[in-house]
Formats: C-alpha cells, structure tokens, sequence
C-alpha cells in the first residue's frame, strides 16, 4: 500500500520560500509508471494543481502556468522523497498543501498526502 | 474561481437520491479526458469516488455512480446515508498551449443530509 508523508513549516513570512517533503512508502519517486504531485487547497482558490515531476528515463517537470515562476519540484532518489518549494510568498499563498501520485495511464490523483497547512504572515 | 463549476451545496434526506453536477467546457471536459469525482471529509485528503467517469475504485460503494456527456458530468447517491455528509470535488484535465495539459478541479459542493 502506497502511503504519502508530509513534513515542512506550518508558517512562513511574506517573501520568503516554502519548503514541503513528500516522503514516499510502497512506491519509488523514480518510478517509470508514476507521476509525484502537489495540490493546494484555499477557501479563496479551491483545489489547484501546482506541479508535478516523473522519471522516464530522465525527470521531466510541467508546472502550473499560475505558479511556474515562483515553483520549483525536486526528487531526491536517495531518500524516496519529492520536494516542493514556492518562492516569494504573499498571504495569498496561505492553504493546505498536499502531495499526490498519479499512475501512468490513469487519471486520478491517489493517494494523498496528509496535507500541510501553510500560513503566510508576518 | 475554479476551472470546472459546481453547485455550492445539495441536500437530501436519508434513502433519497442526490445528483450533483460539474459543468466544464471545450477544453476540458468536451476533449474526452474523463471525469474524476472525490469525496473530502473534514479535516482529511480527498478520496477518489469515481475515476474515468464511470467507473468506482475497489471499496467504494455502489451507491456511487458517475456519468458524463459533451462538456458536464454528474455524480449520483442513491440510499442517502449520514455518513455521506462531506464535500465533492469533480476533476478533470484542460489542454493547453503551452504544455502537457493540466489537472483542473471544480470549487466543490457540500452535501447535507437532514
């Protein structure tokens, strides 16, 4: 069974980064048959989809046109995790965050993570 | 403002039959990528219901059922239970210009049982 662990800051200040880990257990993040996602949640914006990364060979990154010049994902291999950091942060950015995995070939979003509540203020 | 446009909330009582609905367009729905429908819980992750439009992962009920046709899909409850009471999301993918088309998601609906 595939299982998604979060850890990262509860608060961030404006203009500073958001750094989240998404630990992975049942899968490997280099796998050729998944791709590694983060979603955030806002009462103001909804569900959005941020980004993801996948092996095929090479790692490939498509981000959302929304965040694709504040957002950086990166895998590491060795310890089985992704990471996701989003730079220059307003209050606006304050949700939940949450990682995910999508299988090749299929289309939904499972499992989750637990998600991360990130707060951006001074 | 969400991508694909959901009622806010529905409510039915116990037994009865809900149908809640998900209205995107050309570039979403209408291309034929299918329809995910998830259920969210307080204080917990979303959890797919119904995948491809149609179809239930292994232990959901089948007291869900989803459809889908041209731009819109729905997502059915019979047998209403209190246990349903959480958000519904719909999601889908939307090609764009500039890359690998994206997943988009409906602003959620609330059901209520009374």
């Amino acid at each position: 069974q595939v299982q998604l662990q979060q850890s990262g800051p509860g608060l961030v200040k404006p203009s500073q980064t958001l750094s989240i880990t998404c630990a992975i257990s049942g899968d490997r993040v280099s796998s050729n048959s998944a791709t590694w996602n983060w979603i955030r949640q806002s009462p103001s914006r909804g569900l959005e989809w941020l980004g993801r990364t996948y092996y095929r060979s090479e790692w490939f990154f498509d981000y959302a046109v929304s965040v694709k010049s504040r957002i950086t994902i990166t895998p590491d291999t060795s310890k089985n995790h992704f990471s996701l950091q989003l730079s220059s942060l307003t209050p606006e950015d304050t949700a939940i965050y949450y990682c995910a995995r999508v299988r090749a070939h299929e289309n939904w979003f499972d499992p989750w993570g637990q998600g991360t509540l990130v707060t951006v203020s001074s | 403002q969400s991508v694909l446009t959901q009622p806010p909330s529905v409510s039915g009582a116990p037994g009865q039959r809900v149908t809640i609905s998900c209205t995107g367009s050309s570039s979403n729905i209408g291309t034929g990528y299918g329809v995910q429908w998830y259920q969210q819980l307080p204080g917990t992750a979303p959890k797919v219901l119904i995948y491809d439009n149609t179809n239930r992962p292994s232990g959901v009920p089948d007291r869900f059922s989803g459809s889908a046709s041209g731009t819109s899909a729905s997502l059915a409850i019979t047998g209403l239970q209190a246990e349903d009471e959480a958000v519904y999301y719909c999601q889908s993918y939307e090609s764009i210009l500039s890359g690998p088309s994206q997943a988009v998601f409906g602003g959620g609906t609330q059901l209520t049982v009374l």
